[in-house]
């Protein structure tokens, strides 16, 4: 089975402050790759990040950092020092040769920063 | 950049009528995708097509079709709006090329309410 599951449904922090948003994928295929997309107000889903199942490298762009562990079937996304602007729903996203051209995506996390 | 415009920010129609939603990309995309967005549910895929007049249905066709008569436009059609298909609508297309490591690129999307 494919599944993508964000348990956080609803996140708040205060500017400046760090947060995390969990992600946890279920896949019977041995290569497959992760995604993250960002959905400010607007309501354009907006690319982020891939990452393919043979790199579990960190990955660091900015304030934005990526935690992919195979073991744990998790790809945490971890914003640093939080701002206004970050405020949006974020989903995370998975495909693979089984899925085709489909992705599977979490219901997303919303994130909310306080000013 | 890659461009996938929506013919609608915002649109209302009446139970019983016929809608249609377009969707534009200007990149030669193969594949384009048809996405419904609701709140607790995330983003679930209800049509794509693989390339012009090719057509799948995705985990949510009943109440739908599409059509793709050009590559660049790729069409959903409700035959008779009904009331629990007030939804955002988004849009997206990808190239068939490098498989399933590929990223969607995603439409402002359509807010449609049924009345």
């Amino acid at each position: 089975a494919q599944k993508v599951t964000q348990a956080q449904t609803e996140i708040s922090v205060v500017e400046k402050e760090d947060v995390t948003l969990d992600c946890v994928y279920e896949t019977r295929d041995t290569t497959y790759y992760l995604f993250w997309y960002k959905q400010p107000p607007s309501g354009e889903l907006v690319f982020l990040i891939r990452r393919n199942s043979f790199d579990e490298q960190n990955e660091i762009s900015g304030r934005y950092s990526w935690n992919f562990q195979k073991s744990t079937s998790s790809f945490n996304f971890t914003i640093t020092a939080s701002q206004v602007v970050d405020s949006a729903v974020y989903f995370c996203a998975l495909s693979g040769r089984s899925t085709g051209n489909q992705f599977y995506f979490g219901t997303g996390t919303s994130l909310t920063v306080i000013p | 950049d890659v461009k996938v415009t929506q013919s609608s920010r915002y649109l209302v129609k009446r139970t019983g009528e016929k809608v249609f939603l377009e969707c534009v990309q200007d990149m030669d995309h193969e594949n384009m995708f048809w996405y419904r967005q609701d709140p607790g549910l995330g983003l679930r895929l209800i049509y794509f097509s693989y390339d012009v007049k090719m057509k799948e249905k995705g985990d949510i066709p009943e109440g739908y079709s599409v059509s793709r008569e050009k590559k660049e436009r790729f069409s959903l059609i409700l035959e008779s709006a009904s009331t629990n298909q007030t939804s955002m609508y988004l849009c997206a297309s990808r190239y068939l090329a490098g498989g399933s490591r590929v990223e969607q690129f995603f439409g402002p999307g359509t807010r449609l309410t049924v009345l």
